[in-house]
This record gives structure tokens, sequence and C-alpha cells, in this order.
């Protein structure tokens, strides 16, 4: 099945030690997205890429980061974790059309210690 | 930028009622979507709507595209302590947009 997958599904970093979170797709989408989700609250869109062309949300703070080395994968790079960054990290993939919407992964549940 | 006003906010329901939400936007959308978040997972599409009127079945889940494109309805019937979870309502705006806007969520608990 077609699917995107997300590495780990959970994630234990200590304060302000760099952490990446992994996120990989069999669709073959154009644009891969980073959402941020706290509790009970929408997912907050952090970045995207559509295709090599990256796209900060003008609110994602530095501390964000992200690759695409390939079609195929994306990763979320977090230089120095605090605290307020413990949440559950989406990855969606889109195929840039606007049609079908966003294919999300589990996620990944980040703890900062 | 756009808005996508959703309610209820949460819901407690007996088992084998019916539930009713909507969402709701100041400007017009061409793409309804709603979405099903379950505890420590990512969301899940459930329904897609592309045109004005649109009313869409997906099992006991029905779902219509306003006919003013500005908001959306979704009815689960008969439900089951497995409909628990936060349901999204999303949709895209403008010709050619592949970014989604977020409603902020129905949180629907079933008592059994």
């Amino acid at each position: 099945d077609a699917m995107v997958i997300q590495n780990p599904r959970y994630q234990v970093t200590q304060f302000g030690k760099p952490v990446t979170l992994s996120c990989s797709q069999t669709l073959n989408h154009n644009v891969m997205y980073w959402y941020q989700q706290k509790s009970s609250q929408a997912p907050k869109l952090l970045f995207h890429y559509y295709d090599k062309d990256f796209n900060n949300e003008a609110d994602t703070p530095d501390n964000f980061q992200s690759r695409r080395p390939n079609t195929s994968f994306c990763f979320l790079d977090i230089r120095s974790p605090g605290l307020g960054d413990a949440a559950m990290y989406l990855c969606a993939t889109s195929s840039g059309t606007g049609v079908g919407g966003y294919t999300f992964g589990s996620g990944t549940r980040l703890t900062v210690v | 930028g756009q808005q996508l006003n959703q309610s209820p906010q949460s819901m407690f329901i007996q088992e084998g009622e019916d539930v009713s939400m909507n969402c709701t936007s100041s400007s017009i959308f061409n793409t309804w979507l709603w979405y099903k978040q379950e505890p420590g997972e990512g969301p899940v599409l459930l329904i897609a709507l592309y045109k004005a009127g649109e009313l869409t079945s997906n099992g006991r889940l029905t779902a219509q595209f306003g006919i003013t494109r500005k908001d959306s309805f979704l009815n689960i019937s008969a439900s089951i302590p497995s409909d628990v979870g936060i349901y999204f309502c999303a949709g895209f705006s403008g010709a050619g947009s592949y970014q989604l806007t977020f409603g902020k969520g129905t949180k629907l608990s079933v008592i059994p």
C-alpha cells in the first residue's frame, strides 16, 4: 500500500540536544509538509517542500530546519530542542494539485527531558 | 489568512445517537475535506468534497459541500465507541491551491 511512514513513532531527546525526525513516502507526491501538533489542537504548519523548493512559514522558529534529499524522503531537524517543542510532529504529502487532500503519516511523538 | 470556524469544539454523546458538526468560512473554498484523528495517530481522510452542493457518504458518515462554498457539515449516524476521536474539517481555497486550511477540530466522546 502506498503510504507515508514516519520514524521513529516516539522520540525522547535531551534539552538542547539536536534531534532529527524522518518521513518517507511511496506515493510519489510532489509536496511534503511538516506539522507540529500540541495536545487537542489543530496541526500547525511549519514548512513544506514543493519538489525541491522549500517554503517556510513566517512564524516557524529558526530552531526548526528541514531537508528533502529526494522525492521520497523529508527530514525535520530540531537544532536545540526546548521543553516547549515537545509535541506530535506530523508529516503529510500531497500531489500539489489540490485533489485528494493530504495523506498523513502516523506522527512522531517528541518528548524533551 | 483564511480561517475555518469549526463547531462544536467538543461533544459527549450516547452510543447510537447521531452526530452533526460543521465548518464555516468567510471566504470561498474549492475543496472541503473531513479528517479523523485518533489518539497518538495522524489524521486520516474520511471524505473529500469537490463540488458545491455535493453530498457524499462513507458508511455511516455523510458530508456535504455547502451551496455557498463557504461551509460544510459532517454527520455520523448511529455512533459507536470507535467513533471517538478529533474530527477536523479542512479546505483548499483558490484555483491551484495546495495549502490546506484546518479547522480547530471537534472532539467526539461516545458514552457506551
